[in-house]
């Protein structure tokens, strides 16, 4: 079974601090996309990354794909209260059929 | 108006009964999935159907079927619905293989 581990699973902190999101696999993604969730809606997607080692910024988040294409992280600088979400990371596989796995979710709190 | 409608956004029902979930889009998207979403292990996808003719079974499709009536019109089923079938299901459209828009979900829960 093909898995997506994000870590950590719960993360508080106060405004103004920084994180990492990290989101691991053993297998080889040919995308891989981060969505952002807040309760009583459905996932908004954030990013998509495709080359290995691509950086992409979207104002204070920057999302990194691994060199082997295996792994992510989305880092956010200066946390905001707006950022607070479950953050999920997804990617598809190319292996003869379709398969897109999501990974179990990074829940963010920011307190101001 | 949303982009992608779900509807029921909240049902509460019994064990054995048949329910349906629609969804509906305005994207003029041509891909579309239904995913399910519990605590602990993310959304897991149940069907996905890339045009009207075509439809395929995702990773936990036993249990459920699906009709994608028209281009914008996609529903699940639940033929015969029990308890660990309580989740919260996603509809999606795409244009390319990643899902790119959601629906607000449908909150299900089988007593």
């Amino acid at each position: 079974t093909q898995l997506l581990e994000q870590s950590p699973q719960f993360l508080s902190i106060q405004e103004g601090e920084n994180l990492t999101v990290y989101c691991n696999s053993s297998s080889v993604f040919s995308s891989l996309q981060w969505y952002r969730q807040e309760p009583g809606e459905g996932p908004v997607l954030l990013v998509t990354v495709v080359t290995g080692g691509e950086v992409k910024k979207l104002k204070r988040l920057t999302f990194q794909f691994g060199d082997a294409r295996k792994d992510s992280s989305l880092h956010i600088t200066a946390a905001q209260p707006g950022d607070t979400g479950l953050y999920l990371c997804a990617g598809e596989t190319r292996s003869g059929t379709y398969k897109y796995i999501f990974g179990t979710g990074t829940r963010l709190k920011v307190l101001a | 108006d949303a982009d992608v409608t779900q509807t029921p956004r909240n049902r509460i029902t019994k064990t054995g009964k048949r329910i349906m979930l629609e969804c509906s889009q305005t994207k003029g998207h041509d891909r579309m999935y239904w995913y399910r979403q519990d605590p602990g292990l993310g959304l897991r996808l149940i069907y996905y159907s890339f045009d009207v003719k075509d439809i395929n079974k995702g990773e936990i499709s036993d249990g459920y079927s699906v009709s994608r009536q028209a281009q914008a019109k996609f529903s699940l089923s639940l033929e015969s619905a029990i308890p660990n079938q309580t989740a919260l299901y996603f509809c999606a459209t795409s244009v390319g293989s990643q899902p790119q828009h959601f629906g607000d979900g449908t909150r299900l829960s089988i007593l």
